[in-house]
């Protein structure tokens, strides 16, 4: 399974836009790139999942460069209650009964 | 539809003893899969089931064991527990084995004295 890396924790202010970058040099070309949240003393939470270029839902924003080994999650106008735990996982989809490897994450603090 | 649920939400138990933590997927799920956090090691995965069948397991002592019904409920035992075993026990559930989103419940919380 791909490893990846991210900054350990980020800092930012109420209404900024945030990106957080994730490197996956090894990305197997069946890998997809997912973000999870998480939550003090609760469980991950799914935030978005891409393959390539640019995918975004209500929540967040993920962009996915040609070479695909790294990708950032962009959180527009995080707010106090985007402080949080946030994953890249990179994991095979579609070949199916793949273990989730989780890393260590990024911890984002907003501030007021 | 439900989300994950697990039992008990918190534990507390000593050295040497057994344990068994139960999960109930979200409804129409047949993937369940379990993790251990600790504030050191982080989310590492412990094993999935999927259909009654383990499919995957992680790098923990045999001391780890888990199973899954016909309902797709899943349990978790550990058995003669260690001080280090004291983390929260996640379980999380999707849909089938091929996707990569998954709908995690709220945690166990054991503690070993």
């Amino acid at each position: 399974l791909a490893k990846t890396t991210q900054p350990i924790s980020m800092d930012s202010y109420e209404g900024q836009e945030v990106n957080i970058t994730c490197s996956h040099n090894n990305i197997a070309t069946n890998d997809y790139i997912t973000w999870y949240q998480q939550f003090p003393s609760q469980g991950p939470r799914f935030i978005i999942q891409g393959y390539k270029t640019k995918v975004t839902n209500e929540v967040a924003s993920l962009f996915i460069p040609a070479d695909r080994k790294s990708s950032t999650l962009s959180l527009p106008r995080v707010s106090l209650s985007d402080t949080a735990v946030y994953y890249c996982l990179v994991a095979p989809g579609g070949t199916g009964f793949q273990k989730l490897v989780f890393g260590t994450g990024t911890r984002l603090l907003v501030s007021p | 539809k439900a989300g994950v649920t697990q039992t008990p939400r918190y534990l507390i138990k000593t050295r040497g003893q057994q344990v068994t933590l139960s999960c109930s997927p979200i409804s129409g799920h047949r993937s369940v899969s379990w993790y251990q956090q600790t504030p050191g090691q982080g989310l590492q995965f412990l094993f999935e089931y999927f259909s009654e069948t383990q499919r995957n397991k992680g790098n923990f002592p045999g001391r780890f064991s888990g199973r899954q019904f016909s309902n797709s409920r899943s349990e978790m035992n550990v058995s003669t527990l260690e001080l280090g075993d004291s983390a929260l026990y996640l379980c999380a559930s999707r849909q089938d084995g091929y996707s990569n989103e998954q709908f995690f419940g709220p945690g166990t919380r054991l503690t070993v004295l």
